[in-house]
């Protein structure tokens, strides 16, 4: 079964609202948390990583204020976009690093669809 | 930049065909390599890796090289089956120890037919 569970699987939002995504680690502690991007028929892009009860580090490119990312706990990250767009409409994805290991587990993702 | 570059799909093949899936890299340091597969409705999923040259990584019948004089990492499996079908990315980290910084190529959409 899914050990990083993503919640919604599918949103579909008004253009200016916001909503958020989020990111649990089922049956471990999760330091560091990954959010990806995937445009259609590209890459999945690293957009940010968020560390438990620190600042995410956002990549390059990537607006902070638009893109906000909570790490509150060792088993939850939230992603939030705010004030959306049609051109924020993508696939986005998280991935959870073990405490203390090289361990990598990834979420079953989020489509997100900005009309 | 550091990057990297998968055929594009999607792959159709036969049941018990050979699989092929080409994935080339470009990067300044020395890259551990990954495959990781996405099943319809799933997450990723590591399927395998390699983090040195000539080292071969192999899973569930399938295996890839690091090819460090060719820059590849192809995935290959001798014969596939219809529960094959899935999403197949490469991705490399220059970083082994923070493997969640991934630099994934488009992915590659594998359809077998029985």
């Amino acid at each position: 079964g899914a050990v990083v569970s993503q919640h919604p699987s599918w949103v579909i939002c008004k253009s200016g609202t916001s909503v958020k995504i989020e990111c649990r680690s089922l049956d471990f502690q999760a330091t560091t948390m990954f959010w990806y991007r995937q445009f259609p028929k590209q890459s999945l892009m690293l957009m940010a990583t968020s560390n438990e009860g620190s600042k995410a580090t956002y990549e390059q490119g990537v607006e902070k204020d638009k893109f906000l990312i909570n790490h509150a706990s060792l088993t939850l990250s939230t992603l939030t976009v705010t004030s959306a767009h049609p051109e924020d409409s993508s696939f986005y994805i998280c991935s959870a690093q073990v405490e203390a290991g090289n361990t990598i587990y990834f979420g079953e993702g989020s489509w997100l669809t900005v009309v | 930049g550091d990057s990297v570059t998968q055929m594009e799909g999607p792959v159709t093949l036969s049941e018990e065909a050979f699989l092929t899936i080409n994935c080339t890299y470009t990067a300044t340091g020395y890259p551990s390599l990954f495959w990781y597969v996405q099943y319809p409705g799933e997450g990723l999923q590591l399927l395998l890796k390699a983090t040195k040259a000539d080292d071969k990584g192999s899973n569930k019948g399938f295996e890839a090289t690091y090819r460090k004089e060719t820059t590849s990492f192809h995935l290959e499996k001798g014969s596939v089956q219809v529960s094959d079908s899935a999403v197949y990315f490469c991705a490399l980290t220059l970083i082994y120890n923070q493997g969640g910084k991934l630099i994934f190529g488009q992915g590659t959409e594998l359809s077998v037919k029985p």
